[in-house]
């Protein structure tokens, strides 16, 4: 199975900082990458397909790079709306495998 | 609209199975695939695998294989999953999606359903 090793697992952060969100694949992947934002009690949406296509109706403080083993989310000014938690999925291979995800969180 | 509704929170005592049903409307139910993933408490995301509406084939992941079964039924345009030999650990909120993660069209999701496994 590819291995997704999401980092950092946590962070805290204020409304406006940039961050970033690293997602590194145990093998090669291309770009068969998508981020999720998930909040407590609601379904997961897709943010990003592609490893670095926006989804329509997404904000476009976030956007995702990568191809490969290594890949980044990143908010440029984060809203209160963004605290959440944050996965990778590659859907290169079977099993499709998740991130480990990366919690969002208000300093 | 599309829509995914699923079947109420369950409990059931462990060596049980479970059956969820993610009733689909809003587009045509054949066209495309059913995933289903999981989230236990306090962790992450878990893919189970998928289901292929019109074709009728499955792709399970390996830690699944022999208690899992997806299935749909076209008539109703509803999707299932059962999971069979029940542990303390597949306690969890089971979400049923239409997800084509490599395409731009939007993902939509159930509602999820709690399944809690208790002696």
């Amino acid at each position: 199975d590819i291995q997704m090793t999401q980092s950092p697992s946590s962070l805290s952060a204020s409304v406006g900082d940039r961050i970033t969100i690293t997602c590194r694949a145990s093998q090669g992947i291309r770009n068969d990458l998508a981020w999720y934002q998930h909040k407590p009690g609601k379904a997961p949406k897709r943010l990003i397909y592609a490893a670095s296509s926006l989804q329509s109706g997404v904000p476009s403080r976030f956007s995702g790079s990568g191809s490969g083993t290594e890949f980044t989310l990143t908010i440029s000014s984060l809203q209160p709306e963004d605290f959440a938690t944050y996965y990778c999925l590659q859907h290169n291979a079977y099993p499709w495998t998740f991130g480990q995800g990366t919690k969002v969180e208000i300093k | 609209q599309v829509q995914l509704m699923q079947s109420g929170n369950e409990v059931k005592q462990p060596g049980a199975s479970v059956k969820v049903s993610c009733k689909a409307s809003g587009y045509t139910f054949s066209s495309y695939d059913i995933s289903w993933v999981r989230q236990a408490p306090g962790q992450g995301l878990e893919w189970m695998g998928w289901f292929n509406a019109y074709n009728g084939k499955a792709n399970y992941a390996q830690k699944f294989q022999g208690r899992v079964t997806m299935t749909t039924d076209t008539s109703t345009s509803t999707a299932y999953l059962e999971l069979r030999n029940l542990r303390s650990d597949d306690t969890a909120v089971y979400y049923c999606a239409r997800d084509l993660p490599w395409l731009s069209e939007s993902d939509y999701w159930g509602q999820g359903t709690l399944v809690t496994v208790s002696s």
